[in-house]
């Protein structure tokens, strides 16, 4: 299967700073990518879907502003959390899609964040 | 809206036994797909396997096969010869064209050695 990369694995941050989480797909162009956060022993829960070139689009209850999300090109997405607090702390997954009909979604291997 | 529903949040398996899991869908869409994720304990999502509505053969990979029930709306994953490795969260998921993932709540596998 198709691969995509998520950088860091792991943050720890003090509250209030902001950290950027990069998502690439290695090996194919991703006209979509989504952000997704996953709380412990539960389902993802979808935070934002983006087009290359376009604003993303986020899902209700998701503070764009607080979440900032970057799709600038068909291999690079990235993710902003902008004055991070203890309830950010999460996991991150992000996801991408080639063909927006048929393709299947590559997950990345997941970022953790704790904010101290 | 759609939704995937996911009823046994866990099993748990014999190593070298079969074992199946469940998952029901909701949807008034004709097209769409069907898919297995796992996610082990490294949180790595993996696709394990993909349907497509309109096939009716039901999709295999290797030890992994689906039984596929469009008018029941049913998507069950069985695993056969289940090994130490298969022990993982597993989501069913759902997407009809150009759309967004839906998964159900998971189930997660052990495996007895």
């Amino acid at each position: 299967g198709a691969v995509v990369s998520q950088h860091p694995s792991w943050v720890i941050c003090k509250s209030g700073t902001s950290v950027k989480i990069e998502c690439r797909s290695l090996d194919f162009q991703a006209t979509t990518m989504f952000w997704y956060r996953q709380f412990p022993k539960q389902s993802l829960m979808l935070m934002a879907t983006s087009n290359e070139g376009s604003k993303a689009t986020y899902e209700q209850g998701v503070e764009k502003d607080k979440f900032l999300i970057n799709h600038a090109s068909l291999t690079l997405s990235t993710l902003t959390v902008t004055s991070a607090h203890p309830e950010d702390s999460s996991f991150y997954i992000c996801s991408a899609r080639g063909n927006p009909s048929t393709d299947t979604q590559y997950f990345g291997p997941g970022t953790r964040l704790t904010v101290l | 809206a759609q939704t995937v529903t996911q009823s046994q949040p866990e099993m748990s398996v014999q190593e070298a036994e079969t074992v199946t899991l469940s998952c029901t869908y909701d949807t008034s869409e004709s097209d769409y797909y069907l898919f297995w994720y796992k996610q082990p304990p490294s949180r790595q999502m993996i696709l394990v396997i993909r349907q497509e509505a309109y096939k009716q053969q039901n999709a295999t990979e290797n030890r992994f096969s689906v039984n596929f029930q469009k008018a029941a709306k049913s998507f069950s994953l069985k695993i056969s010869d289940s090994q130490l490795g298969d022990a993982a969260m597993y989501f069913c998921a759902y997407r009809s064209r150009a759309q967004k993932l839906v998964f159900g709540q998971g189930t997660r596998l052990t495996i007895n050695p």
